[in-house]
């Protein structure tokens, strides 16, 4: 089955303590990026990846951190976790970049940072 | 500053009638449109789409109608199930760059 794999799908966590949260995708995809729901703000990019190898920023990227080592996984790294953190995220992947090729999710992870 | 709003965050319609969620943008360079439905706990799921040489595209009981003058996207559900209860939201992309997103719309269908 196609899919986008992501774990933890919750975690409760403290400031400052170090997490990351994995993406993995099975359609072998070019894209993937990551994306924080806030309630107000929609779907926010955080990070892309083009290719392996290849991220950039997306419009918040700002305390996040983005490895793509192998194609199908491109895990989202908090390396010092703030209570504006605290975010529903979703990774996604496609065979492009851009809105002509559908994107597909995760089904989330909620982070709450105390 | 928003591209793409959704200006009511909540809409509730009667099972069988029309259910209409609507979306602005204010980037000219748009120039293709998606509607994406989450459900609680799952991550969002193409719904349909439409390019900007187009001004409606339909796809069972959905609809989306496009109006680039007004900058105006709507999605149409006729008729409305109990099922279509979800959240709503509209994307646009300019050529291969990223899709950015509304905030979303709320869609109850009560019997």
């Amino acid at each position: 089955e196609a899919q986008v794999t992501q774990n933890p799908r919750y975690l409760i966590t403290v400031t400052g303590k170090k997490l990351t949260v994995t993406c993995s995708q099975n359609m072998n995809h070019e894209y993937m990026s990551w994306y924080r729901q806030d309630p107000g703000l929609g779907l926010r990019q955080i990070y892309y990846s083009m290719n392996v190898e290849v991220t950039d920023k997306g419009d918040v990227p700002e305390g996040y951190k983005v490895s793509r080592k192998e194609k199908r996984n491109f895990p989202l790294i908090l390396e010092s976790p703030s209570p504006n953190q605290t975010s529903l995220y979703f990774c996604a992947s496609s065979s492009l970049a851009g809105a002509t090729d559908t994107q597909y999710f995760g089904p989330g992870t909620r982070l709450t940072v105390l | 500053d928003q591209q793409v709003k959704q200006n009511s965050p909540s809409l509730s319609v009667q099972e069988g009638r029309i259910s209409i969620l609507n979306c602005d943008y204010t980037n000219s360079m748009f120039d293709y449109f998606l509607w994406y439905k989450k459900y609680p706990a799952e991550g969002p799921t193409f719904l349909i789409s439409i390019s900007s040489i187009k001004d409606k595209n339909e796809d069972g009981r959905f609809t989306v109608f496009l109006n680039k003058s007004a900058k105006h996207l709507s999605l149409h559900i006729v008729p409305s199930q109990p099922g279509d209860s979800a959240v709503y939201f509209c994307a646009a992309s300019a050529g291969t760059d990223k899709l950015i997103f509304g905030t979303g719309t709320r869609l109850q269908v009560f019997p």
